[in-house]
């Protein structure tokens, strides 16, 4: 089954700009981790956030995570043309360890 | 290199030929996954391996079976393909024995059955 969420499905942003995304998830997790996928191609994991975490950061990327709303946030700054991709939140839940992926933020970098 | 390699690339096949896909990791991870990716669905897991000789069923394992005999290898098979099989597919692999964490994943079979 699906858990988590994202928000927006689309995103159409100038280059240079920021970009945010968010994740909604369900039930209690062990971790939440971030992926890109390229048109057609494999996902690339991004970044992955404990569940007694907060904040990452990772070059450009920063996510937040928020366990008392079951949200994350995933924050690209000053964007490219190469980060045109669709990005993906997935979680590991915490009493089973399936992991499962949201439908996906597609990013569109405007140059 | 380091790497999920899944063949083919793109299958095209009629309903109810059985066919196999092949997915092969060199990193000595113990965790391997399928996942199909259809519009609008994000990610399903079809099936997932925690060790060679352990499978067990995701979110939509029926009409496929897989087998893990060797750490490199997890196969996924179709018995009798039906349309609704037509999917893009990727295989997955973790470093992080028993936990999905930071998937490596393969570049996809594109599978279309009539």
């Amino acid at each position: 089954s699906q858990q988590g969420e994202e928000d927006p499905q689309a995103l159409s942003i100038q280059e240079g700009e920021n970009a945010t995304m968010n994740c909604s998830y369900k039930t209690s997790i062990n971790n939440l981790q971030w992926y890109r996928q390229n048109s057609g191609r494999g996902l690339v994991h991004l970044i992955l956030i404990r569940s007694n975490e907060r904040e990452k950061h990772s070059g450009r990327l920063r996510v937040t995570l928020d366990t008392s709303k079951k949200s994350s946030s995933l924050l690209i700054t000053a964007s490219r043309a190469a980060d045109t991709a669709s990005y993906f939140c997935a979680t590991v839940e915490s009493n089973d360890y399936k992991l499962s992926f949201g439908a996906g933020t597609t990013v569109t970098v405007r140059a | 290199e380091a790497q999920v390699t899944q063949n083919p690339r793109y299958l095209i096949t009629v309903t109810g030929k059985k066919l196999t896909v092949t997915c092969s990791q060199n990193m000595n991870h113990e965790y391997m996954s399928w996942y199909r990716q259809d519009p609008g669905l994000g990610l399903r897991q079809i099936y997932y391996s925690m060790n060679v000789e352990v499978t067990d069923k995701g979110d939509v394992p029926e009409g496929y079976k897989v087998s893990r005999k060797e750490k490199r290898n997890f196969p996924l098979i179709l018995e009798s393909p039906s349309p609704n099989q037509t999917s893009l597919y990727f295989c997955a692999s973790s470093p992080n024995g028993g936990l999905a964490e930071l998937l490596h994943f393969g570049n996809g079979t594109r599978l279309t059955v009539t």
